[in-house]
């Protein structure tokens, strides 16, 4: 079956450089969640859409963005990195309108700000 | 607000006992409970989720959970526990049309 697919896998950028992660949500959900979880951390929302609209914002900096876009895939959009954004980035999906709905993971976006 | 708690950092068994992971919840509303499974290097796997009915769920590799609503609690237990099942494991919950929120988490460890 498919799962989440998050790229890229890993990612190395150096501070104030900006950094893009895609999400590929399972086929027909309609909602995906970012989540970062810093090393020795549990995971901390940042922000979710549905339907291509931001339905939720939780601890996401100024410095990011991120949007949903027609085929439902979201980008993470990450400027002047700092060493502190060093992290693994879950995007998550789900389709919404159940009660019995839960949460797919992607294996995550492993990025290294040095 | 909703909010999760998972009062151990850690969890040290012996392979074959019985392993318990504690936790607690508040939510406003009728609770969404949840426990996912992170092992190393890998993303979060679902384990098991109680939503209504029984309050004994059984789950994925032979877990189950117990939803207390007089405790506010939801303790993943499994009866023989396993080396590899040594991870580290979070509770979350949500309420209908609410994100996730997700517990600190607990790192169970599973000594052979």
């Amino acid at each position: 079956a498919a799962g989440v697919i998050q790229s890229p896998r890993h990612l190395i950028k150096e501070k104030r450089e900006t950094a893009t992660l895609k999400c590929y949500p399972i086929p027909r959900h309609d909602t995906v969640y970012w989540y970062q979880q810093g090393p020795g951390q549990d995971p901390q929302f940042l922000i979710s859409f549905y339907e291509k609209m931001q339905s939720d914002k939780g601890s996401i900096p100024d410095r990011f963005s991120a949007q949903q876009f027609s085929d439902y895939h979201s980008e993470l959009n990450m400027s002047s990195l700092e060493l502190g954004d060093s992290a693994l980035y879950f995007c998550a999906s789900s389709s919404q309108g159940s009660t019995n709905e839960k949460l797919f993971f992607g294996s995550g976006t492993q990025l290294s700000v040095l | 607000a909703q909010s999760v708690a998972q009062p151990e950092d850690q969890v040290k068994v012996a392979e074959g006992n019985p392993l318990t992971v504690k936790c607690t919840y508040s939510v406003s509303g009728n609770p969404y409970l949840f426990w996912y499974v992170q092992y190393p290097n890998r993303g979060l796997q679902f384990l098991l989720k109680y939503i209504t009915g029984d309050n004994l769920v059984k789950g994925s590799y032979g877990f189950e959970a117990e939803f207390n609503k007089s405790q506010t609690s939801f303790h993943l237990k499994k009866p023989s526990a396993l080396v590899s099942d040594s991870a580290l494991y979070f509770c979350a919950v949500r309420d209908y049309g609410q994100n996730f929120v997700f517990g600190p988490g607990t790192r169970l460890s599973v000594l052979p």
